[in-house]
């Protein structure tokens, strides 16, 4: 079947640090990575995603690349802000559902 | 628009009691799902619906009945409330041809069982 493997947290970091949270999966086929961000008492937003194979998804100066060969989707900013603080959950598509991750928890220090 | 709507926003019920959580979507969105968000186990599906009239089981379903009368309305119910059911219960939906793709989320119904 279809799971999600992401790095455990909490991870806490200081602004303008480098932030990578790793993320593998395993399914059948080839399916759409995802990337979705969770504010204190808010729900899941999509942050970013791929589509295909060595695809790089971005936002909000986020980066992610599908990357086939080691099945993973691993997250990395350059330099983190104390907004970016926030749970994190990597997931893949499959046949109209999605399977997520655990989550990992980031707090970013000013 | 408001998005994803979910009612109510908290909750505590007594173990054997009946509850359903209502999930609104004004973006014509096809398709709709239910969640729970349960530390350290991510989102799990409980139930989807792929359009009107239509629902299927998720990876949890067990306890949980839904209905979808409505595009716009996705129920999520509990028959017998037990204190495994407490989690934050996450609805979504995404737009015709997209099933895959982006989901939107509403903000969360917390349900607490004692």
């Amino acid at each position: 079947g279809n799971s999600v493997t992401q790095m455990e947290g909490p991870v806490t970091l200081s602004e303008e640090a480098f932030l990578t949270i790793n993320c593998t999966y395993t399914a059948t086929g080839y399916p759409s990575l995802f990337w979705y961000v969770q504010y204190p008492g808010e729900g899941l937003q999509l942050l970013l995603k791929a589509t295909k194979a060595d695809d790089k998804g971005s936002n909000k100066g986020f980066e992610a690349t599908y990357r086939k060969e080691t099945t993973s989707f691993h997250l990395e900013k350059g330099s983190v802000q104390v907004s970016d603080s926030a749970v994190y959950f990597c997931a893949l598509s499959n046949d109209y559902k999605l399977s997520f991750g655990a989550g990992t928890t980031v707090t970013v220090r000013a | 628009n408001a998005g994803v709507t979910q009612t109510p926003k908290f909750r505590v019920l007594k173990t054997g009691q009946s509850m359903t959580l209502l999930c609104a979507q004004d973006m014509n969105h096809e398709y709709m799902y239910w969640y729970r968000q349960d530390p350290g186990m991510g989102l799990r599906l409980i139930h989807y619906s792929v359009g009107e009239g239509t629902t299927a089981k998720g990876e949890v379903p067990d306890g949980y009945n839904v209905s979808r009368l409505k595009k716009q309305n996705f129920l999520l119910g509990l028959e017998s409330a037990a204190p495994s059911q407490t989690s934050v219960y996450f609805c979504a939906s995404s737009p015709p041809g997209q099933g895959e793709e982006t989901q939107y989320f509403g903000p969360g119904t917390r349900l607490l069982v004692l």
